[in-house]
């Protein structure tokens, strides 16, 4: 168990939906990672929120938005849903250290399947 | 763009037998090199991770040896056994990509390893 966890488990919905994707950090992480995991893309990061503020995005669409709240869980927000949206999404977290401390712990994931 | 090669897609390895994956990367700024264990329905979890000035990291069973001019690295698993099947990642991070604190992971495709008894 990484600490990280995720809600739901999974979530099937159809498309043109709007579904939001639930991440609580492991204690004391200030930083959490979005991940989206299909299986022809593989893992793609998509966006990083540092102590509630934006720090860096990735391959994120326009369509999905997420935000990290004062007690540090991170909401991920997936509007307009495509059957292409279907995939994995996974959160990690990690500790702002000195440089070297560079490990991410993953939460177990959110199953998406949009019909 | 794939910035990190994972080969083999899928390995078929006998309990006992050395299992090998390879990763190549083009990014000469990548400076952290993190190998991730995936079992089915779980999250990846960090394995060994090894930084670019050292040529080789061994934990247990499972040594990184790291080539900085040819841009590869490779995961050894020495011994392997059937509880070892599961997909790997290998990784690369710029640590100080968008200001320090990001540290996003860059993922090859993955190997999917079999240890057969």
């Amino acid at each position: 168990d990484s600490g990280v966890t995720q809600t739901p488990k999974h979530l099937i919905t159809a498309t043109g939906q709007r579904v939001t994707l639930r991440c609580s950090p492991r204690s004391g992480d200030l930083s959490v990672y979005w991940y989206q995991q299909s299986l022809d893309q593989g893992l793609q990061f998509l966006i990083q929120y540092y102590n509630g503020e934006e720090r860096a995005k990735g391959n994120i669409l326009e369509r999905f938005s997420a935000q990290q709240f004062p007690d540090l869980h991170s909401e991920l927000n997936l509007s307009s849903l495509e059957l292409g949206d279907s995939a994995l999404y996974f959160c990690a977290s990690s500790v702002f250290r000195d440089p070297g401390a560079y490990e991410q712990y993953f939460g177990p994931g959110t199953r998406l399947t949009v019909t | 763009q794939q910035q990190v090669k994972q080969s083999p897609q899928s390995l078929i390895v006998q309990k006992g037998g050395i299992s090998i994956i390879n990763c190549a990367y083009e990014n000469t700024a990548f400076d952290y090199f993190p190998w991730y264990q995936q079992f089915p329905g779980k999250g990846p979890a960090l394995l060994i991770a090894i930084r670019p000035d050292v040529s080789e990291k061994k934990e247990g069973r499972f040594t990184i040896s790291f080539n900085k001019s040819a841009k590869q690295f490779s995961l050894h698993i020495m011994d392997s056994q059937p509880g070892d099947s599961a997909t790997y990642f290998c990784a690369a991070i710029e640590s100080m990509l968008s200001g320090a604190g990001s540290y996003q992971l860059t993922f090859g495709k993955g190997t999917k390893l079999s240890v057969i008894p």
